[in-house]
């Protein structure tokens, strides 16, 4: 199964835009890049997903580059309420269903 | 209705006990799943049913017996489990299994076992 790396950790200012990377350098021509994110004693949230064009939504803006081994998550003015883990996930097309999470970057935003 | 709900909310047994946990979704979602996630990891998917047939088993121990009686149902019966089986159990559901396909997450049961 293909395999994600996301940074560990990350901080932001409130209202500044803030960039989460992730690595998936194994991706297959199949996989979608979805993002997730999970605040405390909650259940992952749907933020985003793509599988080669960029991608805008209320939300936030995935980036894809070009060779579809790394992916950037932008949230255009980061708020408190952004604080959270960021997980990047691929999920096959091919595979009925099974998508294969990263560890996950823990967004801090200071006020 | 955007929702997945999970009952209960929190569970205690003991290692020889049998429970259920019950998760719900009335989105008219195919595709249900679960999840097992422990302290400061990502989830690691468990099943995933499709059209009411289980699709997927991540070679979970027999302990974990899926079952999903309808479309709009699922549930995970328990019996015999360890200690290190502690964690929040997630459900989820999708519109279908295709990679575009999002997935809605319930809020998750909280299992302890003792």
């Amino acid at each position: 199964d293909a395999k994600t790396t996301q940074p560990n950790s990350m901080e932001s200012n409130e209202e500044e835009p803030v960039h989460l990377p992730c690595n998936h350098s194994t991706i297959s021509g199949t996989d979608y890049i979805h993002w997730y994110r999970q605040l405390p004693s909650q259940g992952p949230e749907y933020v985003i997903h793509g599988l080669t064009s960029n991608v805008n939504n209320r939300m936030a803006s995935l980036a894809i580059a070009e060779d579809r081994k790394s992916s950037t998550l932008i949230l255009h003015r980061a708020t408190l309420r952004d604080a959270a883990v960021y997980y990047c996930i691929l999920r096959d097309n091919t595979n009925a269903g099974k998508s294969t999470f990263g560890d996950g970057t823990t967004l801090t935003v200071k006020p | 209705d955007t929702e997945v709900t999970q009952t209960p909310k929190h569970l205690v047994m003991g290692m020889t006990n049998k429970k259920s946990l019950k998760c719900e979704q009335h989105m008219g979602h195919r595709a249900m799943y679960w999840y097992k996630q422990k302290a400061k990891k990502p989830p690691e998917l468990m099943f995933v049913y499709s059209y009411e047939k289980l699709s997927i088993n991540e070679s979970v121990p027999s302990r974990f017996s899926p079952e999903c009686p309808n479309s709009s149902l699922l549930n995970l019966h328990l019996h015999a489990l360890q200690p290190e089986d502690s964690a929040l159990y997630l459900c989820a559901s999708s519109t279908g299994t295709r990679g575009y396909n999002e997935q809605f997450f319930g809020p998750g049961t909280r299992l302890t076992v003792l």
